[in-house]
Parts: C-alpha cells; sequence; structure tokens
C-alpha cells in the first residue's frame, strides 16, 4: 500500500514569500494520478492541482506542482493572505492485492502567517 | 456542475452501523466514480472508499471489514454504511466525485459531522 509523507508538517511565512511543500511516495508512483487539495477551517477540501501539474479550474497560476517518481511538489509563487491554509497531497495507488486500488491522501502541510 | 450534500444521523450509538448519503445534483451518477473521504476532529483527510454506479467498489484496507458504499440510480445517490463504529468514528465525512480516469476528487460536499457516543 502507497504511503504520502508530508514535508514540512508546518510551514510559517509571510505573504509574498514563496511555499514549497513536499510530498514523498512510499513507492514510485505516476505523475498522472497526484493531486493536491487546500482546505480552509470550516470548509471542505478544495482541488487544486491534479496530474501532478495541471491546474484545476479557478485556480490562480501562483500554484504550480511538480515532480515524477516518488518526490512531488506544490509551490505557492506569491502567498497571499487566502493561501493561508492546509494542504494535502493525494494519489491513486494499485499496489494492493487482488487488484484492488486505493486513494491515500498525505497528512497535511499547514501553512500559516509568520 | 455537479453539486454534493451529505445528509445523515449526526449521533451514531457505540456498536451500531453509522448510515450516510450523498445526494448528487446537477450531473448523472454514471459519470463519476464516488468517494467518501473523513476527517476526525483536528486531523488529517482519511480516504474510505469508492465506488462506480454499476457496483464496482474499492475500500481502505484499514477499513474494508466495516464498509459499504453503494448507489440508487433511480436516486442520484450514494451511501456509506459504516457498522460497529466507535469513537474513534467521530469524525466530518465527506463526499466527493471522482474522475474515471487520473481519481482526482474535483467536486465535495460540505460535509456532515458524525459523532459516535452513548
Amino acid at each position: 500500500e502507497i504511503v504520502l509523507t508530508q514535508s514540512p508538517g508546518t510551514l510559517s511565512l509571510s505573504p509574498g514569500e514563496r511555499a514549497t511543500l513536499s510530498c514523498r511516495a512510499s513507492q514510485s508512483v505516476s505523475s498522472s494520478y497526484l493531486a493536491w487539495y487546500q482546505q480552509k477551517p470550516g470548509q471542505a477540501p478544495r482541488l487544486l492541482i491534479y496530474g501532478a501539474t495541471s491546474r484545476a479550474t479557478g485556480i490562480p497560476d501562483r500554484f504550480s506542482g511538480s515532480g515524477s517518481g516518488t518526490d512531488f511538489t506544490l509551490t505557492i509563487s506569491r502567498l497571499e493572505p487566502g493561501d493561508f491554509a492546509v494542504y494535502y497531497c493525494q494519489q491513486y495507488g494499485s499496489s494492493l492485492p487482488f487488484g484492488r486500488t486505493s486513494l491515500p491522501f498525505g497528512q497535511g502541510t499547514k501553512v500559516e502567517i509568520k | 456542475q455537479v453539486q454534493l450534500q451529505e445528509s445523515g444521523p449526526g449521533l451514531v450509538k457505540p456498536s451500531e452501523t453509522l448510515s450516510l448519503i450523498c445526494t448528487v445534483s446537477g450531473g448523472s451518477i454514471s459519470s463519476y466514480y464516488w468517494s467518501w473521504i473523513r476527517q476526525p476532529p483536528g486531523k488529517g483527510l482519511e480516504w474510505i472508499g469508492y465506488m462506480y454506479y454499476s457496483g464496482g467498489t474499492n475500500y481502505n484496507p484499514s477499513l474494508k471489514s466495516r464498509v459499504d458504499i453503494s448507489a440508487d440510480t433511480s436516486k442520484n445517490q450514494f451511501s456509506l454504511k459504516l457498522s460497529s463504529v466507535t469513537a474513534a468514528d467521530t469524525a466530518v465525512y465527506y463526499c466527493a466525485s471522482t474522475h474515471l480516469v487520473l481519481y482526482y476528487m474535483d467536486v465535495w460536499g460540505k460535509g456532515t459531522t458524525v459523532t459516535v457516543s452513548s
């Protein structure tokens, strides 16, 4: 079963700064199946990035995704006040027995105002 | 644009079965996979499982023995049943549409809080 590990746990930055969030998979995964979500307090998660690099509808271009194999990155080029939130990566995994699949999430990275 | 709405009891007793429904509007239930995700208080997201409207399912191995996800195509709804609940199952439960090819979750319900307590 694939395990996703996000780092750091918390990122303390100021508005206007660049944020770099990491998501590492326990085994090599297809970049086609790597997604990133943003969650603000009291709200449902929102899809930001799919296929490791493609922005979802309405997502500003200051959000970008990259990576392949086991290492993926979400970059926020210039933090705006509304970007302070928790970010999760998620992957499609096909390594379970009997052809079963899973859709695990990482544990999340909180981006907080410094 | 697809919209999702979770519904169900907010309080379930220990050892009983948690039952939730997700109503799909603005789209066909045959156009996506459909997932359930939960989030315990103060914790991260946990994928519970997903299904296709025709009946195929995949569940989180850690919950597999207690989970059942199914669809009612006549009502454009899908449901979650989680049996033998304990306090550890207290969480906000979300339903989400899941892309048929790339498996990302692009539309989410607002979530419903379920508390397990006697």
